[in-house]
């Protein structure tokens, strides 16, 4: 069955890039999300790549898709406080009536 | 921008209670989805609906069920609350299939807790 994987938490320093990566399972996926989680808020969509490209760049937020390998990283430059959250990877499948598959989450730690 | 609104942030109830969450969405959106959320298990999707009156099991419907009477709201039932129902509840709509790319957009959470 489908399946999306993530680590549970990364840390990082305040001002170094952060990389957060996802592999999944499902080979028709067809676009690639991934959502970023507040404390006590709901997610918000922070960007999306679709399945035919291989990279997005939006501000400090670059994803990369290796779809060989099923593999999708979210780097995010020069890290802030505000970053801290918990950032879940997502897929969704066309013949999957709007169904999106979510990952388990990955927990975003700033250290000064 | 789609606003997705969960009438409740907190909500408290005793074990057997028939409770019940509301979610509104202002976008005109086909889809609408109930999850819940767990500390190590992401979101668990409960059930899910693509028009009025339509639903679908999620993984992990047991326990609950649904309403849609009207396109912009979608109502998640606790028949009998149990404690292990304790959780954060999650809705989110979308554009149905067919129209590209279709996010979910998700409302603030119910963090229900049962006693």
């Amino acid at each position: 069955g489908e399946d999306v994987e993530q680590s549970l938490f990364l840390s990082v320093r305040e001002g170094d890039s952060s990389v957060i990566n996802c592999t999944y399972t499902d080979s028709s996926s067809t676009y690639l999300y991934w959502y970023k989680q507040e404390p006590g808020a709901g997610l918000q969509l922070l960007t999306y790549i679709f399945s035919n490209m291989d990279m997005k760049q939006d501000q400090r937020l670059t994803v990369l898709l290796n779809k060989k390998d099923k593999h999708l990283s979210l780097r995010i430059a020069d890290t802030q406080t505000g970053d801290s959250a918990i950032y879940f990877c997502a897929e969704s499948q066309y013949s999957s009536a709007s169904k999106i598959i979510f990952g388990s989450g990955t927990r975003l730690s700033i250290r000064p | 921008d789609v606003k997705v609104t969960q009438s409740s942030r907190y909500l408290v109830k005793r074990t057997g209670e028939k409770v019940f969450l509301e979610c509104v969405q202002d976008m005109d959106h086909e889809n609408m989805f109930w999850y819940r959320q767990d500390p190590g298990l992401g979101l668990r999707l409960i059930y899910f609906s693509y028009d009025v009156k339509m639903k679908e099991k999620g993984d992990i419907p047991e326990g609950y069920s649904v309403s849609r009477e009207k396109k912009e709201r979608f109502s998640l039932i606790l028949e009998s609350a149990s404690t292990n129902q304790t959780s954060m509840y999650l809705c989110a709509s979308s554009s149905p299939r067919g129209e590209g790319n279709q996010p979910q957009h998700f409302g603030d959470g119910t963090r229900l807790s049962i006693l």
